[in-house]
């Protein structure tokens, strides 16, 4: 079945100690975003690609950077987490239809515990 | 500021009801409104989709509508089920392949 699949699915990292979040589609879309969601909370754009070409969202702190080598994967890296940085981390995809609306695939998230 | 509002408090209802979730939003003129089921420990999963040119979809036995004067949308579950538990979260369109979330409602049914 085509999928968006996020790895590992918890992740434990230390304050201040660089880690990198995985995510990856057999969708083909060519639109792949990274959110952040704490509990009860909205989910909160990050960034999204559009093929390759990426759009940062204007209060995406700089600790978070992400990268796309080709179509099928995305990674989030978080340079230095502090302890507000634990959340679940969704990557989802769309594919774009100009002048459509976009429904998005969402993968089951990672979730991230700062120690 | 753009704005998304959901029910606030969770609801609780008795299997065989219908439950209604309300979306209310400002500042905001979406070209459409999607809304997400999230279970616990999961990524949200489509559901329904709703253009501004349309008062109302179906799909099963939800329903949702739309009303850009009153800047809402309700989504209805009929019939509910105890496998209806979860939150459903409303999504609005930002342009450019984005969409905003809500916080969304959680909704538990009770056999």
């Amino acid at each position: 079945d085509a999928m968006v699949i996020q790895n590992p699915r918890y992740q434990v990292t230390q304050f201040g100690k660089p880690v990198t979040l995985s995510c990856s589609q057999t969708l083909n879309h060519n639109v792949m975003y990274w959110y952040q969601q704490k509990s009860s909370q909205a989910p909160k754009l990050l960034f999204h690609y559009y093929d390759k070409d990426f759009n940062n969202e204007a209060d995406t702190p700089d600790n978070f950077q992400s990268r796309r080598p080709n179509t099928s994967f995305c990674f989030l890296d978080i340079r230095s987490p502090g302890l507000g940085d634990a959340a679940m981390y969704l990557c989802a995809t769309s594919r774009n239809i100009a002048g459509g609306p976009e429904t998005q695939y969402f993968g089951p998230g990672t979730r991230l515990l700062v120690l | 500021s753009q704005k998304i509002e959901q029910n606030s408090e969770a609801l609780n209802i008795q299997e065989g009801k219908t439950a209604t979730l309300t979306c209310n939003y400002t500042n905001y003129s979406p070209a459409y409104l999607q809304w997400y089921r999230q279970d616990p420990g999961r990524g949200p999963v489509f559901l329904l989709l709703i253009r501004e040119n349309e008062k109302e979809k179906r799909k099963e036995r939800l329903k949702v509508t739309f009303d850009t004067t009153l800047k809402q949308s309700l989504f209805h579950i009929t019939a509910s089920q105890p496998a209806d538990s979860a939150t459903y979260l409303c999504a609005l369109d930002r342009g450019d392949y984005k969409l905003s979330f809500g916080a969304g409602t959680t909704v538990t049914v009770r056999a």
